[in-house]
């Protein structure tokens, strides 16, 4: 069974500093979603990772995927306020699976 | 391009009462999840259907919770009789993509039994 795991759980940001969100999932699988929830709305699709080595960037969001280590990364330059909300990543196996999510607040 | 359209966006309810909710997927996507968030966590997947047919109902509670999309475009999702453990989130979502692939959220019906 897929199981796919998020750390950290909460990240509480400074602004104008970089970070790194990881996500490892248990069984292979070379397609890898995230998705940006804000409080009380629905999920909005950020970046689609379809092969080992995809690298997707938009903004201040970078996303990558390692298949080869189950692991996929979204990396945050110079954080800003509207970045705060909830992130998810999302693994294809038989079905889409979701990790848990990452709280993400930035402060001033 | 209009989005994922669900309703009622808030029920609340007393337990043993039934309650259902709606979703109209974006136009021209023949497959249409249904998922169960709970607070602080991600989606669960329920129900999947690839235009009429449910495809993967393994997680759907069946004693419960029954679902239907009978023209293939969009979906009811039911509960009857309602749980306190039943309160959460139910997220519509659409792709047009038979392999799971991007999905797209409706705003979800939050539900409160009480």
């Amino acid at each position: 069974e897929l199981k796919v795991e998020q750390n950290p759980l909460f990240l509480s940001m400074q602004e104008g500093k970089n970070y790194t969100i990881y996500c490892n999932y248990s069984t292979t699988s070379d397609r890898l979603y995230w998705y940006r929830q804000d409080p009380g709305k629905s999920l909005e699709s950020l970046f689609v990772l379809l092969s080992n080595g995809a690298v997707k960037q938009e903004g201040r969001l970078m996303a990558s995927l390692d298949t080869k280590a189950r692991l996929s990364t979204l990396h945050i330059t110079a954080a800003v306020h509207d970045l705060s909300a909830t992130y998810f990543c999302a693994v294809d196996g038989d079905k889409l699976v979701f990790g848990a999510g990452t709280i993400l607040r930035v402060k001033s | 391009e209009a989005g994922v359209v669900q309703s009622p966006r808030y029920k609340i309810i007393e337990k043993k009462q039934p309650v259902a909710f709606w979703c109209n997927p974006i136009s021209g996507h023949n497959t249409l999840y249904w998922y169960l968030q709970n607070l602080g966590q991600g989606p669960e997947l329920l129900i999947r259907y690839e235009n009429e047919e449910a495809v993967d109902d393994s997680q759907l509670p069946k004693d419960r919770f029954s679902a239907e999309r009978l023209k293939g475009v969009d979906s009811t999702l039911k509960i009857q009789p309602a749980e306190l453990g039943d309160s959460a989130v139910y997220l519509c979502a659409s792709s047009p993509h038979r392999d799971p692939g991007e999905l797209f959220f409706g705003e979800g019906s939050r539900l409160t039994v009480l």
